[in-house]
């Protein structure tokens, strides 16, 4: 079964500076999509980036960046120039292009982003 | 912009009532999914629909149910409620099943904390 791990339950980091948020995740298929949401305090789940598996590159969002590691099954995201709007939960999920009737979703990892 | 409306943001039931959770999407999207959240366990899919009068179990289907008569709408029901469905309740749509269009987003409601004492 597909597994994904957020092994940080809690991170925080000063305004304007860079944070990375750790995903890991557990797939014996070579084709899937990766996603990372963002939940606010207003609780809105926000889709921040998206990853096709078979592409190489990594996607980018403005300051969203992801550095995807498919031999390691590592899925970072990365969060430049840090804004106070940032503080969230943020989630990690996975899809397969076989098994596609749901999203599986990681843990969550709460981001404070201080002044 | 596409709107996923859930009628309460908070609900506070007795253990044994029978509890309706609605949610009405407005962008005609074929699929809606109902999600519950619990600390340090992430989002777990109870059931989804990808059309009217149809539904399918999701990875915690056990004490809830769900109906779908019309397409914009999608209804979580616990028949006889118990305080370890004190949750939050996360409804969610999109345009295509997922099967097949791997790389379509989820468009969530805002959520409602359910308590049950």
């Amino acid at each position: 079964a597909q597994t994904v791990t957020q092994s940080q339950p809690e991170m925080s980091v000063q305004e304007a500076e860079t944070v990375t948020l750790s995903c890991t995740y557990d797939t014996s298929e070579s084709n899937y999509y990766l996603f990372w949401y963002k939940q606010p305090p207003s609780r809105q789940m926000i889709l921040v980036i998206r990853q096709e598996a078979y592409k190489q590159q990594n996607a980018t969002e403005n300051r969203f960046s992801v550095n995807f590691q498919k031999a390691a099954k590592s899925f970072s995201l990365k969060i430049s120039d840090s804004q106070l709007g940032d503080t969230a939960m943020y989630f990690c999920a996975f899809i397969s292009t076989y098994n596609t009737d749901k999203l599986i979703f990681g843990t969550g990892t709460r981001l404070q982003v201080f002044p | 912009d596409v709107k996923v409306t859930q009628s309460s943001r908070y609900l506070v039931k007795r253990t044994g009532e029978k509890v309706f959770l609605e949610c009405v999407q407005d962008m005609d999207h074929e699929n809606m999914f109902w999600y519950r959240q619990d600390p340090g366990l992430g989002l777990r899919l109870i059931y989804f629909s990808y059309d009217v009068k149809m539904k399918e179990k999701g990875d915690i289907p056990e004490g809830y149910s769900v109906s779908r008569e019309k397409k914009e709408r999608f209804s979580l029901i616990l028949e006889s409620a118990s305080t370890n469905q004190t949750s939050m309740y996360l409804c969610a749509s999109s345009l295509f099943f997922l099967r097949g269009a791997t790389n379509e987003k989820l468009f969530f409601g805002s959520g409602t904390q359910l308590s049950v004492l």
